[in-house]
């Protein structure tokens, strides 16, 4: 079945440490975007891609860094510059031009201990 | 830049009952999308409706309907016959239309939290 795949499902990473959310989709999608989620917020848009080795800062992306080599891949680096990363992380896709066909994955909680 | 308001922070009705969640959004754009998503307790995001700008009929599915109000910027929620499985937080989202690509994602509210009572 198609999808999009987030690993770790819970990840832990001690203060100063850079950590790596995963993101895989086998539904031949061309966006992809990572979004942030905290209690009592909405999701935040970290980044985006729309195609291959190109990305843009979304709302919330001091701290943050992502890449794009692979269609299916889009990879979420998450900084020891980011002030408070604990937070529920989700990752999306969609076939581009705008987000009606967007799929969610089940996301990744980020705690720094 | 797009703003999405939902000025519930939490609701609680009877089940069976019809419960109704609101949302406004600012825009200059004329053609867009908008989306309610449910999220419940295992957070993750289920599409429940969708609603292209440019449609004047309001969308329906099953239990989950909506009332859209283009002038007055206003996309509320809602769900018949409430069953204790729609407990969950509640996200109206915006998206503008593009004809030649250009994706940049969501725009989200800050959420309602549905509680369904037996």
């Amino acid at each position: 079945d198609g999808g999009i795949t987030q690993s770790p499902k819970y990840l832990f990473r001690k203060e100063g440490q850079n950590v790596t959310l995963s993101c895989e989709q086998n539904l031949n999608h061309d966006a992809m975007y990572w979004y942030r989620q905290d209690p009592g917020q909405g999701l935040r848009l970290i980044y985006y891609s729309q195609i291959v080795n190109d990305f843009q800062k979304g709302d919330i992306a001091e701290g943050y860094s992502v890449s794009r080599e692979k269609k299916e891949s889009f990879p979420l680096t998450v900084t020891s510059a980011q002030k408070n990363p604990t937070a529920f992380y989700l990752c999306a896709s969609s076939i581009g031009g705008s987000f009606p066909t967007g799929t969610f994955g089940s996301g990744t909680r980020l705690t720094v201990v | 830049a797009q703003t999405v308001t939902q000025s519930q922070p939490e609701m609680s009705v009877q089940e069976a009952e019809t419960v109704t969640l609101s949302c406004t959004y600012d825009t200059s754009e004329n053609n867009y999308y908008l989306f309610w998503y449910k999220q419940p307790p295992s957070r993750q995001m289920i599409l429940v409706i969708r609603q292209e700008a440019y449609k004047q009929q309001n969308a329906t599915e099953n239990r989950f309907s909506v009332n859209f109000q283009k002038a007055a910027k206003s996309f509320s929620l809602k769900i018949s016959d409430s069953q204790l499985g729609d407990t969950a937080m509640y996200f109206c989202a915006f998206n503008e239309a593009y004809s030649g690509g250009g994706a940049d994602g969501l725009t989200f509210g800050k959420g309602t939290h549905l509680i369904i009572q037996p």
